[in-house]
C-alpha cells in the first residue's frame, strides 16, 4: 500500500469547487505532517502552492490564489486540497507530499479535469 | 526573485554517467537544502535525496545510494546531481527543487536524460 494515495482524476465543471485528497497509509497519523501540494501542468515543472499543518501553522505559496486552501480530516486520515471556484487553467496534476521517515514521499497524484 | 536553473538535455549509453547542474540566485544559496526529484514520462515524481549547500552534508533515497552523488560550488551557487551505472530505467526529467520547512518550494525547469544504446 502506498504511503499516500490519491484519486486518479476527479472533474468538474467552472466555477465548481474540487476537493482534492491525500490519504495516509493506515499507521501513519496525519496530524503529525505538514502537507505539501503541488500543481504540475502538462510539459511544465511542479509549482509549490501551499503547505498545511494546521490553521495555525501553514503557508501559501508566492503568487498563489487565495482559492487554494489546505487543511486535513483526522477521520479520514488524510490532507486535502480545496479549489474554490474553478478555472480551465487549473486542469493540471496535483501532487501531496511528506517528509516521513527521513525522506519526501510523494502521493500518486491526481489529474484534474475543467469540463 | 528565487531561479533555480538547470543545465540541458542530455542522451547518455547504458552504463554511463550523467551530471546535472542547478544554477541558484535569488537568495542566499548556502541558507536552503537542494532536492533531486525525478519524474518518468507519464509516471509521478520520486525523491532522490538532498544536499546542503552549507556544509556539503547529503541523503539519498535509498533506492539511489550507491549511484547519486550531490555535490555543490557555493561560489558559483551551484548543485549538481551525478547518477551513474544508467540504464533505460533511468529516463527521466530530473528536477532540482529548493528545501524548506519539511518541504521544497521553487523548481528548477527540469533537465531530461534519455538513456539509450
Amino acid at each position: 500500500q502506498a504511503v499516500l494515495t490519491q484519486p486518479s482524476s476527479l472533474s468538474a465543471s467552472p466555477g465548481a469547487s474540487a476537493s482534492l485528497t491525500c490519504t495516509l497509509r493506515s499507521g501513519i497519523n496525519v496530524g503529525t505532517y505538514r502537507i505539501y501540494w503541488y500543481q504540475q501542468k502538462a510539459g511544465s515543472p511542479p509549482q509549490y502552492l501551499l503547505s498545511y499543518e494546521s490553521d495555525s501553522n501553514k503557508q501559501q505559496g508566492s503568487g498563489v490564489p487565495s482559492r487554494f486552501s489546505g487543511s486535513k480530516d483526522a477521520s479520514a486520515n488524510a490532507g486535502i486540497l480545496l479549489i474554490s471556484g474553478l478555472q480551465s487553467e487549473d486542469e493540471a496534476d496535483y501532487y501531496c507530499m511528506i517528509w516521513h521517515n527521513s525522506a519526501y514521499v510523494f502521493g500518486t497524484g491526481t489529474k484534474v479535469t475543467v469540463l | 526573485q528565487v531561479q533555480l536553473v538547470q543545465s540541458g538535455a542530455e542522451v547518455k549509453k547504458p552504463g554511463a554517467s550523467v551530471k546535472v547542474s542547478c544554477k541558484a540566485s535569488g537568495y542566499t544559496f548556502t541558507s536552503y537544502d537542494i532536492n533531486w526529484v525525478r519524474q518518468a514520462t507519464g509516471q509521478g515524481l520520486e525523491w532522490m535525496g538532498w544536499m546542503s549547500p552549507n556544509s556539503g552534508n547529503t541523503d539519498y533515497a535509498q533506492q539511489f545510494q550507491g549511484r547519486v552523488t550531490m555535490t555543490r560550488s557555493t561560489s558559483i551557487s551551484t548543485a549538481y546531481m551525478e547518477l551513474s551505472s544508467l540504464t533505460s530505467d533511468d529516463t527521466a526529467v530530473y528536477y532540482c527543487t529548493r528545501g524548506v520547512d519539511r518541504g521544497t518550494d521553487y523548481w528548477g525547469q527540469g533537465t531530461l536524460v534519455t538513456v539509450s544504446s
